[in-house]
Formats: C-alpha cells, structure tokens, sequence
C-alpha cells in the first residue's frame, strides 16, 4: 500500500535555528498536507499544497509540493520553543478518493 | 479551536464494558471520519461518513460500532475491546469525502483497555 517516509524519528534543534523536514513517497499524491500536533491534542493543519511546484508560506512555516509529486518538504525558521511538537506529513490523491495517508511523524524539540 | 469536539478526552475502560466516544463538527462539513493513533504507527483510517452513509470501513473489527445520526454528530460504540485497542481516537471531517477535501481533526479520546 501507500507509504509516507518521514526521518528521522526525531529533531532536536537550539532556538532560533531552521529546520527543514522531509517526506517521501513510493506513489504519486496529488495534496500534500502538513500537520502539527501537541501534547494532548489531534493534529492541527498547517499548510496545505495542490500543485507541483507549489511554495506556500504560512508565517515562519514554508512548504513545497515537489515537482515528481513524490515528495515534500517544510521548512521552520527562527524556531521558538513552542514549534515543539510531532511534525506529520500526509498524502491525498484526491478527486473521489479522499484517503489521507500519514507519516509516522517527526518529534521537534526545541532548546531555550 | 479546529470546529471539532471530542468527549470524553479520556476513557479507561474494562474489557467487558460498553463505551461509546461522541464526535461533533461546527463547521458545517457532510464528511466524519474515525482515526485511530497508536504509539511509533502512522494514523490509521477506520471509517468515513458521507452525508450520514459510511463509505469506507478499514476493515475494523465489529467491536469497534460507527454511527453517524447526522452529518454534524459521529459516534463510536465500544464494546469486549482488548488492552492492544488503547489508543487516541480521532474524529474529523471535511466539507465532502468525495472530493478529496481537507480534513480538520478534533484534539481525539484517549482510551485505556484494562
């Protein structure tokens, strides 16, 4: 079946400094999202991106939809501590079929 | 505040209960749907809702009882449920299933089997 591969399993960074997180793709999906989720909470959508090529921004947060439509990635600049938080990417192909498929996630800590 | 309510947020229950989760959206959406999140695992899809018909079952077990009285409310009935069904149960919709609409997510019920 579809596989989103998000590595590694965790990121720790000082604040201040970018990140950039990948995801990666065997099949071709026509919607990359991007979610954050926090201690306690379901995930929160952060940018959504529907064409290839697509560079969107959302705040310090960017992220591009990748021209094979196999990957993509988010960006975070200047982090602060409470970008802390579980970093997941999902897939949709869209039209009738409107399954998500998510990545494990990737684990932002964030150093003060 | 994403427009979707859980409740309870959290649930410890014996494995011969009866529970039941409750999903509400404020958004106006036609489409529910049930996530299931375990530890270290991509969330898995267990069912969808499309304009109060289920249009996906993930091949959930029958311990596991969706139902979707209108397209504003989502429930998931539970009972005989096993330690390994732990888990934080997450409720979105999306304004239709069927065009690959986005998904708002509600902050989930976290839910112990003893």
């Amino acid at each position: 079946g579809q596989q989103l591969n998000q590595s590694p399993q965790s990121m720790f960074i000082q604040e201040g400094e970018d990140v950039s997180m990948n995801c990666t793709s065997s099949s071709i999906f026509n919607t990359w999202l991007w979610y954050k989720q926090e201690p306690g909470e379901g995930p929160v959508l952060l940018i959504a991106l529907y064409k290839a090529g697509e560079l969107t921004s959302n705040g310090r947060l960017t992220a591009q939809f990748g021209i094979t439509r196999k990957d993509s990635f988010l960006n975070i600049s200047a982090s602060i501590p409470s970008d802390v938080g579980i970093y997941f990417c999902a897939g949709q192909v869209g039209g009738a079929n409107s399954k998500l498929t998510f990545g494990k996630g990737i684990t932002l800590s964030v150093r003060p | 505040e994403t427009g979707v309510t859980q409740t309870p947020r959290h649930l410890v229950m014996g494995m011969t209960n009866k529970k039941s989760l409750k999903c509400e959206q404020h958004l106006g959406h036609n489409a529910m749907y049930w996530y299931k999140q375990s530890a270290k695992k991509p969330l898995e899809l267990m069912f969808v809702y499309n304009f109060k018909e289920q249009t996906e079952n993930n091949s959930v077990p029958s311990r596991f009882s969706p139902e979707c009285p209108n397209s504003s409310h989502l429930f998931l009935h539970l009972h005989t449920l096993q330690p390994e069904d732990s888990a934080l149960y997450l409720c979105a919709s999306s304004q239709d299933s069927g065009r690959g609409d986005t998904q708002y997510f509600g902050p989930g019920t976290r839910l112990t089997v003893l």
